[in-house]
């Protein structure tokens, strides 16, 4: 299996909450992506990164924003949790954009 | 936007018999993935398959592709109970620089 990370793998809060779901990756892969799916749905691409310093936001239109300061490491925050955002979040890499991509566990995010 | 739909939806299938689904997307490609996903994980990266390429194998599964029709098949054999999954497929277009994934097909193989 892939070296790439995701925590929490739960969490439950409320509404208006901040949040930052952490994603990690020791592959050294330049780029990284963030997909939102429902259950039993497909994926939506809501924020995807080249490298260090990159970040493009996705085809869904996404309330989080997302940072890349280091290579390993892109993480996703909701300033503002709304209940709109339960849903659960996945984390990929890929050494380049048309190769495989490698997935963390997912993030499973409910707002109360 | 979703590129690739699967179909069926669902499947249903025993033991030891063979699982197929097919993969219809829109736009020309550079290559078509395959992953697997169990209930409450990630996606796994299962096959890759180029757009001049029209057949892949690995293990007991077979990957087809018909860039003329726009449409890939994968065939999973002698299914197990660990098979059990949801299968999507996923296409990486010429134009784009991003890959689009289906809504997939879930897979329940019964003992």
């Amino acid at each position: 299996e892939a070296d790439i990370y995701q925590t929490p793998r739960y969490l439950v809060i409320g509404t208006g909450k901040k949040i930052t779901l952490e994603c990690s990756q020791t592959m050294g892969h330049d780029k990284m992506y963030w997909y939102q799916q429902d259950p039993g749905m497909e994926l939506h691409l809501i924020h995807y990164s080249y490298g260090v310093n990159s970040t493009e936001k996705g085809d869904l239109s996404s309330e989080s924003t997302v940072s890349r300061i280091r290579t390993e490491h892109f993480p996703l925050t909701l300033e503002s949790a709304r209940p709109s955002h339960t849903s659960q979040y996945l984390c990929a890499s890929s050494a380049q954009e048309n190769q495989p991509q490698h997935f963390g566990d997912g993030t499973r995010l409910s707002i109360l | 936007s979703q590129q690739g739909e699967e179909d069926p939806q669902a499947l249903s299938i025993q033991e030891g018999e063979n699982a197929t689904m097919n993969c219809s997307y829109k736009t020309s490609i550079n290559n078509l993935q395959w992953y697997r996903q169990n209930s409450g994980r990630g996606l796994v990266h299962l096959i890759l398959i180029r757009s001049n390429e029209r057949e892949k194998h690995s293990g007991r599964l077979r990957v087809t592709l018909d860039t003329s029709k726009k449409s890939s098949s994968l065939l999973i054999t002698a299914s197990r109970a660990a098979d059990t999954a949801s299968y999507f497929c996923a296409t990486f277009p010429r134009d784009d620089y991003k890959l689009s994934f289906g809504a997939g097909t879930t897979v329940t193989v019964r003992a």
